[in-house]
């Protein structure tokens, strides 16, 4: 079935680097964008921005251009997201979302189980 | 950005009752681009309508979407155990992509 399984919970000091994984099958990889959603403790969905899965190319929303990488092995149907410089803030549930159709007009229908990432001293 | 602010925060019912959740734009929606979801207690984020009132794959019919410009609503027409959830509007048609804060719906 179609689904994207992420990888595991993240313990990590402030100033080291994290790189969570998004292992998607059950569907052609490169048919779908892939974006990245984050969610802080007890609060709100936040979307991150996407990375086309054809060519590569990430697109960033304000507030994750400087820290945050978007990238792909479309040899093994996977996207990564890597934040470097962690810090206290980033303490979050880290979700990739696919949406139902190819581009950025449709809304997100297959969900990896998240990641959380603990960003602690 | 677009802003998108939902009423009310939290909502207490009872199983069985109906329940009505907004959520209001900060500008007009030109397009359809709008979504619900649901995110029960430790779960991931479920889909549940797009395009306004298209229902998700596998959403039971008591879940029906509906509104327009800058205003949206959910309806849930019977609540039943595992309705009681979080849920958060999405619009989907304009960068960036905007969540709203959510509505918890809890058992009174």
């Amino acid at each position: 079935q179609v689904q994207l399984v992420q990888s595991g919970s993240e313990l990590k000091k402030p100033g080291a680097s994290v790189k969570v994984s998004c292992k998607a099958s059950g569907y052609t990889f490169t048919g779908y964008l892939m974006n990245w959603v984050r969610q802080a403790p007890g609060q709100g969905l936040e979307w991150m921005g996407w990375i086309d899965t054809n060519t590569g190319k990430p697109t960033y929303t304000q507030g994750f251009t400087r820290r945050f990488v978007f990238s792909l092995d479309t040899s093994v149907s996977t996207a990564y997201l890597e934040i470097n410089s962690l810090e206290a803030e980033d303490t979050a549930v880290y979700y990739c979302a696919r949406p139902y159709g190819w581009g950025i007009l449709y809304a997100f229908d297959i969900w990896g189980q998240g990641t959380v990432v603990t960003v602690s001293s | 950005e677009i802003v998108l602010t939902q009423s009310p925060g939290t909502l207490s019912l009872s199983p069985g009752d109906g329940a009505t959740l907004s959520c209001r734009a900060s500008e007009s929606l030109s397009n359809t681009y709008f979504a619900w979801y649901q995110q029960r207690p430790g779960q991931t984020p479920r889909l549940l309508i797009y395009d306004i009132s298209t229902r998700a794959t596998g959403i039971p019919d008591r879940f029906s979407g509906s509104g327009s410009g800058t205003d949206f609503t959910l309806t849930i027409s019977r609540l039943e155990p595992e309705d009681f959830a979080v849920y958060y509007c999405q619009q989907y048609g304009s960068a960036p992509l905007t969540f709203g804060g959510g509505t918890r719906v809890e058992i009174k």
